[in-house]
């Protein structure tokens, strides 16, 4: 596997601001990902972090409102832009080793919480 | 993306009891794979299925991939209370080397 970590594990926000969590991964991956958990719900596709290039967005989610940076193979960033309440929620990020079995691994999470 | 259907919802057992909990999916897969999340973390992939019929065991658990390759079960034999938590099936999504999750079960176990 791999050690996924992220940062900040929690904070809370202001309605409007924008915050910005990092993802770290200790090897190198091909593929990256961000999704979000909504209290008590299950995990959704944010988005594909693609590195040297545009990020892959789910229908529903836009560049706008969740920029996402991968500037290596090690590291990606997303923001959520212009909080809202409705943005509370556990924000993950995802790894795929390269391997072709379609396992993917998960940092602990970044818990946000919009008042 | 493909919908997985994930039950029970929750579950509430005793001690030592047996689990079973079970994924279907509107599509076929050609893998199945499950995670737990403790509260405060992220999932973990505890077991990943690749070929129909394929019947795999990590400890107490056991999964099974469905021979019409639209479902899955999990069961869990013994149950002790660090078996608490929530238990996703996920399976291939339309986006590369995503996966879809299902809706989670929940379980309690009491000593």
């Amino acid at each position: 596997s791999a050690v996924i970590s992220q940062k900040p594990s929690r904070d809370i926000c202001q309605r409007g601001t924008s915050l910005t969590i990092q993802c770290q991964v200790d090897s190198q991956v091909t593929m990256m990902f961000w999704y979000r958990q909504q209290p008590g719900q299950s995990l959704t596709l944010i988005a594909t972090a693609n590195q040297g290039s545009e990020a892959t967005y789910e229908s529903g989610f836009v560049i706008d409102k969740f920029p996402i940076s991968r500037p290596n193979l090690t590291f990606s960033t997303l923001t959520v832009s212009n909080m809202s309440p409705e943005d509370s929620s556990i924000y993950l990020c995802s790894v795929e080793l390269g391997r072709g079995t379609g396992e993917l691994f998960f940092g602990e999470g970044s818990r946000l919480t919009v008042l | 993306g493909q919908q997985l259907n994930q039950s029970p919802q929750s579950m509430f057992i005793q001690e030592g009891e047996d689990v079973s909990m079970n994924c279907t999916s509107s599509s076929i897969f050609n893998t199945w794979l499950w995670y737990k999340q403790d509260p405060g973390e992220g999932p973990v992939l505890l077991i990943a299925l690749y070929k129909a019929g394929e019947l795999t065991s990590n400890g107490r658990l056991t999964a099974q991939f469905g021979i019409t390759r639209k479902d899955s079960f999990l069961n869990i034999s013994a149950s002790i209370p660090s078996d608490v938590g929530i238990y996703f099936c996920a399976g291939p999504s339309n986006s590369g080397y995503a996966l879809n999750f299902g809706k989670g079960t929940s379980l309690l176990v009491t000593p």
